[in-house]
């Protein structure tokens, strides 16, 4: 399973746009990029999952370059709500490590007013 | 579906006691999870299941720790006996995978467990 890295924190404003980067340099041929939002006292939420270059939802968006040894996920015009903890998760999501979800740090986003 | 449904949220309960914390899963999903949560340690996974048999139990700590899921619909997590650096939010998800795109997990509310 390929190790990921992120930003430990964030801060921004409400209406700004945010970007967390992640980072896995080992990332295998099978692997999709996942991402999770997990609000305080509560389990983590699907946010987006990606393969190569843009993928976008009513959510956010995320971003792989070519060599997808990173992604960057794009949240437009945060608000106070979207304070919370995001994960990136790297893995085989078809076969044999399908199951195999691992979270690493995350990075806690911090919105101000 | 009323998503992934846990119980209890809160268990309070004495060193050296026995827990079992229950979780039933989305029907239809083929997948199983549990994780505990704490600060140190962030977000770990326990064990996993697929079609009700465990794949992967190397997360789970100790031989304290027991996980079954007799069937598709049920599954139990238990920790005999009970000890206070066990106190975590534990957290059971589900899923249906090998569906291509978009297979995400869904979990519950968690089981926030204190040993005293």
């Amino acid at each position: 399973l390929a190790k990921t890295t992120q930003p430990i924190s964030m801060d921004s404003y409400e209406g700004q746009e945010v970007n967390i980067t992640c980072s896995h340099n080992n990332i295998a041929t099978n692997d999709y990029i996942t991402w999770y939002q997990q609000f305080p006292s509560q389990g983590p939420r699907f946010i987006i999952q990606g393969y190569k270059t843009k993928v976008t939802n009513e959510v956010a968006s995320l971003f792989i370059p070519a060599d997808r040894k990173s992604s960057t996920l794009s949240l437009p015009r945060v608000s106070l709500s979207d304070t919370a903890v995001y994960y990136c998760l790297v893995g085989d999501m078809l076969y044999n490590q399908g199951g195999k979800l691992i979270f690493g740090q995350g990075t806690e986003l911090s919105v101000k007013p | 579906d009323a998503g992934v449904i846990q119980s209890p949220r809160h268990e309070v309960t004495e060193m050296g006691q026995e827990v079992t914390l229950r979780c039933k899963p989305i029907s239809g999903h083929d997948y199983l999870f549990w994780y505990r949560q704490t600060m140190m340690r962030g977000l770990e996974l326990l064990i996993y299941f697929n079609n009700n048999v465990p794949i992967d139990d190397s997360g789970m700590p100790e031989d304290r720790f027991s996980a079954k899921m007799p069937n598709a619909s049920f599954s139990t997590l238990k920790i005999q006996p009970s000890e206070p650096r066990d106190s975590a939010v534990y957290f059971c998800a589900s899923s249906l995978f090998g569906q291509g795109l978009n297979t995400e997990a869904f979990f519950g509310q968690g089981t926030r467990l204190t040993v005293v």
